[in-house]
């Protein structure tokens, strides 16, 4: 399966925008890009996926790059109770998920 | 309530003790998986089914067997548990297998610790 890259912690204000990239350059061209999220030792939390456009839903927006060799996840009002790792995999023709180790997103006051 | 439930949550048990992890979903779902999360490693597919008697090895199989006999319900099975199968275990399920288009819904996870 393809893999993907995150930063491995970020920071973010509260009330202000969180973006979080994601770096998947093998992409295939029948694999979406699927966010989650996991908070604590919480069971992951779907957030949002897309193939090549872009998706907004009420927890968040994709932004797939027009190569899609990359993404970016943006929370636009992010608070404390998105404290959490974040992340980004992709899914294809295997079956099997691969989850890499994400990215700690802290927010703060 | 759409779920996928698990049992036990907790578990302290000794090394060679067969045990059972039930994993029951309501959502009618063909695809279901097990994954284990350690420190560092992320999550880490165990095995995974796509339907009714048909399941497959995920990434880190050895140790683990899985049956599904009916689509609600996947048990991972731990014939002799050792202490490096100490984690923290969730099972997931959706529609139908990942590649097309449909989020996994997890549980809320099962710790282990084998002594």
């Amino acid at each position: 399966d393809a893999k993907t890259t995150q930063p491995p912690s970020m920071d973010c204000a509260e009330g202000r925008a969180a973006n979080l990239p994601c770096n998947h350059s093998t992409i295939s061209g029948n694999e979406y890009v699927y966010w989650y999220r996991q908070i604590h030792s919480q069971g992951p939390q779907y957030i949002i996926h897309g193939l090549k456009n872009n998706e907004t839903n009420e927890m968040a927006s994709l932004i797939i790059t027009e190569d899609r060799k990359s993404s970016t996840l943006t929370l636009p009002h992010a608070t404390l109770r998105d404290t959490a790792v974040y992340y980004c995999i992709l899914t294809g023709t295997a079956s099997k998920l691969t989850f890499g180790t994400g990215t700690r997103l802290q927010v703060t006051l | 309530e759409a779920q996928v439930t698990q049992n036990p949550r907790y578990l302290i048990t000794v090394t060679g003790k067969k045990l059972t992890v039930t994993c029951s979903q309501n959502m009618n779902h063909e695809y279901m998986s097990w994954y284990r999360q350690d420190p560092g490693l992320g999550l880490r597919q165990i095995y995974y089914s796509m339907n009714v008697e048909v399941t497959d090895k995920g990434d880190v199989p050895e140790g683990y067997k899985v049956s599904r006999k009916e689509k609600r319900n996947f048990p991972l099975i731990l014939e002799s548990p050792s202490p490096n199968q100490t984690s923290l275990y969730f099972c997931a399920s959706s529609p139908r297998t990942p590649y097309s288009n449909q989020p996994q819904h997890f549980g809320d996870g099962t710790r282990l610790s084998i002594l």
